[in-house]
């Protein structure tokens, strides 16, 4: 599975759009950009993912460059509850749910 | 409801002892995993499982074992030869591993502390 690199933290204002980065510049065309966040002391939650059409859905929208080899997650109106690590993982057909976890970003959202 | 159920949410035990954390799943999915958390890293996968009676073993398996005679339960033993085994322990299931866009669902995870 191709490598993903995120900024290890993003502060964001409430009410306003968080766009969390990542790059995975090594990306193949059969593998697919997914999107977990994890609440302090709790287990992560699939947000979102996406092959090369942009996705979204009632929580996010997924951006992927043309090229594949970035994607942004956006969150529209951020609240504080949204504070969270964000993961992106690439995953490919085969490897299925054995997903790879970096270290993700840590969104701080604030008043 | 249905989902993943990880006991108990804080365990303690003494240097030496195995011990083992649960997890059981009530959403008839194939796959499960275990993935272990320190303080300030990401999840990295311990063993994982496609079906009832098999599981592979993972990025760090050393030290840890575990079983899968149901489809609902995959039960992780951190063995005496784990050499920290002090973590917060998460347990996810998927329909398959093989199939496409399948999502995993997480557990609230076991924090385990080894004095």
């Amino acid at each position: 599975d191709a490598k993903t690199t995120q900024p290890p933290s993003m502060d964001c204002a409430e009410g306003r759009a968080a766009n969390l980065p990542c790059n995975h510049s090594t990306i193949s065309g059969n593998e697919y950009v997914y999107w977990y966040r994890q609440i302090h002391s709790q287990g992560p939650q699939y947000i979102i993912h996406g092959l090369k059409n942009n996705e979204t859905n009632e929580m996010a929208s997924l951006i992927i460059t043309e090229d594949r080899k970035s994607s942004t997650l956006i969150l529209p109106h951020a609240t504080l509850r949204d504070t969270a690590v964000y993961y992106c993982i690439v995953r490919g057909d085969g490897t299925a749910s054995k997903l790879t976890f970096g270290t993700g970003t840590r969104l701080q959202v604030t008043l | 409801d249905g989902g993943i159920t990880q006991s108990p949410k804080y365990l303690f035990r003494k240097e030496g002892q195995n011990v083992t954390l649960s997890c059981e799943q009530n959403l008839n999915h194939d796959a499960m995993y275990w993935y272990r958390q320190d303080p300030g890293q990401g999840l990295r996968l311990i063993y994982y499982s496609q079906i009832v009676n098999d599981f592979q073993k993972g990025d760090i398996a050393e030290g840890y074992s575990v079983s899968r005679e149901k489809k609902e339960s995959f039960p992780l033993t951190v063995t005496s030869a784990q050499k920290n085994p002090t973590a917060f322990y998460l347990c996810a299931s998927s329909i398959a591993l093989t199939r496409r866009h399948t999502e995993a669902f997480f557990g609230q995870g076991t924090r385990l502390t080894v004095v």
